[in-house]
C-alpha cells in the first residue's frame, strides 16, 4: 500500500519558467492538501481539494499559483512564471473520503523547488 | 484564529538524557493538537495527537505530550534521547476542519 507519492523529488527552474508539482494520494483517498515550507519556517496551508473541486484555497497566492485534482490522475500544483521567492519545499497530504473532521493526514516526502 | 508557538528553535541534548520540546497554543475552543516529526529529506510523520480525551498522550518512539489547559501548553517529552531522534519537530493545531496550522519548528540535535 503505497503512501502519498510526490514527484519530482527535486525541481530546478529558472526565473519565469513554469513549475508543475504532482501528488498521487494514497489509495482510496479523495482529499488532497498542499502545504508550502519556506526555509527555516513551518509548513503553511495552501489549498484543499477534493476530486474535481477546490474546497479551500485561502492559502494560495492570488497570482501565478493554481491547483487541480482531476477525476483521473494526480493532483497538480502549478506555478507560473516562477520567482526566487517560490523556492521552497512543497508537501502534499491526503486523507480518506470518509473522514468527516480530519485529524490525521498522510504526508508525502515533498518536492523541493529551487528557482535560479 | 488557532495558533501554536514553539518556544525553542533549536534544542540540543546528550544521548540518554531527557528531551523537552515546548509548545504553547492559542485557541478559542477546545483544540486538537499534534506533534509531527520531519527527518531530513523525508515527509512528515505523526508522533501523537490530542483530541480532548486523556490529557497525557503517548505516541510512537517513546514520545509523549501533556495537554495543560491552565498553561495553554502541549510540551513534547521523551525520557531518554536516542541518536535517531535527531530531526525537526512541529507542534500543530487544527484550524476549522481539514486545515493544519504549524508552529515554526524545533530542531533537535542529539550529542553522542
Amino acid at each position: 500500500n503505497a503512501g502519498v507519492m510526490q514527484n519530482p523529488r527535486h525541481l530546478v527552474r529558472r526565473r519565469g519558467q513554469e513549475a508543475r508539482l504532482r501528488c498521487s494520494p494514497m489509495k482510496g483517498h479523495s482529499h488532497v492538501y498542499w502545504y508550502r515550507q519556506l526555509p527555516e519556517e513551518g509548513l503553511k496551508f495552501m489549498v484543499y481539494l477534493q476530486k474535481e473541486n477546490i474546497i479551500d484555497e485561502s492559502g494560495m497566492p492570488k497570482e501565478r499559483f493554481s491547483a487541480e485534482f482531476p477525476k483521473e490522475g494526480p493532483s497538480i500544483l502549478r506555478i507560473q512564471q516562477v520567482v526566487r521567492g517560490d523556492s521552497a519545499a512543497y508537501f502534499c497530504a491526503s486523507s480518506p473520503s470518509w473522514t468527516a473532521t480530519n485529524e490525521k493526514l498522510f504526508f508525502g516526502s515533498g518536492t523541493q523547488l529551487s528557482v535560479l | 484564529a488557532q495558533s501554536v508557538t514553539q518556544l525553542d528553535s533549536h534544542v540540543s541534548v546528550s544521548e540518554g538524557t531527557p528531551v523537552l520540546l515546548r509548545c504553547n497554543y492559542s485557541s478559542s475552543y477546545s483544540p486538537s493538537l499534534f506533534w509531527y516529526v520531519q527527518h531530513p529529506n523525508k515527509g512528515l510523520q505523526l508522533l501523537l495527537k490530542y483530541t480532548s480525551a486523556a490529557t497525557l498522550v503517548k505516541g510512537i518512539n517513546g514520545f509523549e505530550a501533556e495537554f495543560k489547559k491552565s498553561e495553554t501548553s502541549f510540551h513534547l517529552t521523551k525520557p531518554s534521547a536516542h541518536m535517531s531522534d535527531a530531526a525537526e519537530y512541529f507542534c500543530v493545531i487544527i484550524q476549522g476542519a481539514q486545515k493544519l496550522v504549524f508552529g515554526q519548528g524545533t530542531r533537535l540535535t542529539i550529542n553522542p
